[in-house]
């Protein structure tokens, strides 16, 4: 079936320090990929997807490529802030059908001035 | 773009009573909907997919006759939490996805909805 696998946090940065959150996938086909954001208290934002493999999804200096052979949507930002702290939540879908979405576990990102 | 409209963000109930959580697409049709549970620092469990017009769909493990869900138009989908305990405090959540035919546009999501049942 289909899955996605990411890095547990929490993670913990000083501001303007270099993101990377693994991302890995297990599905049939061609999945579309997505990472969403869910800050406190809130539902989850959609922050970026990419819907075929070589894709690059960005968004608010955030990004991440569909790497077909690695199986894989890391999601990296050059410099993050303080108000990127939250949770992140890779996950993937079908591209046909009404299928739901399906999540990894979260990464709950900390950023501190 | 696209938006989901959850409602009520906050509810407090007794034990034994009954909550309805509403979602709404406004701007547009929603044939699928999908709603989910969220555990304090977990991901979100898919407990259900409601579709328009149908009997709506259960994940293993959850419970048809305490998560009633209705479909009953092509822009809204409710979750009905019935007899409600303390173990059914949790964030609830639903999303849709916009077009299972036409250009894939992804799904949009409520701002869910934090059940306290005390």
């Amino acid at each position: 079936g289909n899955s996605v696998t990411q890095m547990e946090g929490p993670v913990t940065l000083s501001e303007e320090a270099f993101l990377t959150i693994n991302c890995t996938y297990t599905a049939t086909g061609y999945p579309s990929l997505f990472w969403y954001v869910q800050y406190p208290g809130e539902g989850l934002q959609l922050l970026l997807k990419a819907t075929k493999a070589d894709d690059k999804g960005s968004n608010k200096g955030f990004e991440a490529t569909y790497r077909k052979e690695t199986t894989s949507f890391h999601l990296e930002k050059g410099s993050v802030q303080v108000s990127d702290s939250a949770v992140y939540f890779c996950a993937l879908s079908r591209n046909s059908g009404n299928t739901p979405l399906v999540f990894g576990k979260g990464t709950r990102l900390s950023v501190i001035a | 773009g696209a938006v989901v409209s959850q409602h009520p963000s906050r509810v407090i109930c007794k034990s034994g009573t009954s909550v309805k959580i509403e979602c709404r697409s406004l701007d547009f049709q929603a044939t699928t909907m999908f709603w989910y549970r969220q555990f304090p620092k977990q991901s979100l469990m898919l407990m259900a997919t409601s579709n328009e017009g149908s009997k709506a769909t259960y994940e293993q493990g959850v419970e048809k006759d305490k998560f009633l869900i209705n479909h009953a138009s092509l822009t809204l989908s409710t979750l009905t939490v019935t007899s409600a305990h303390p173990e059914d405090s949790s964030f609830y959540i639903c999303s849709a996805r916009q077009s299972a035919q036409g250009p894939f546009y992804g799904y949009t999501f409520g701002s869910g909805t934090r059940l306290t049942v005390v």
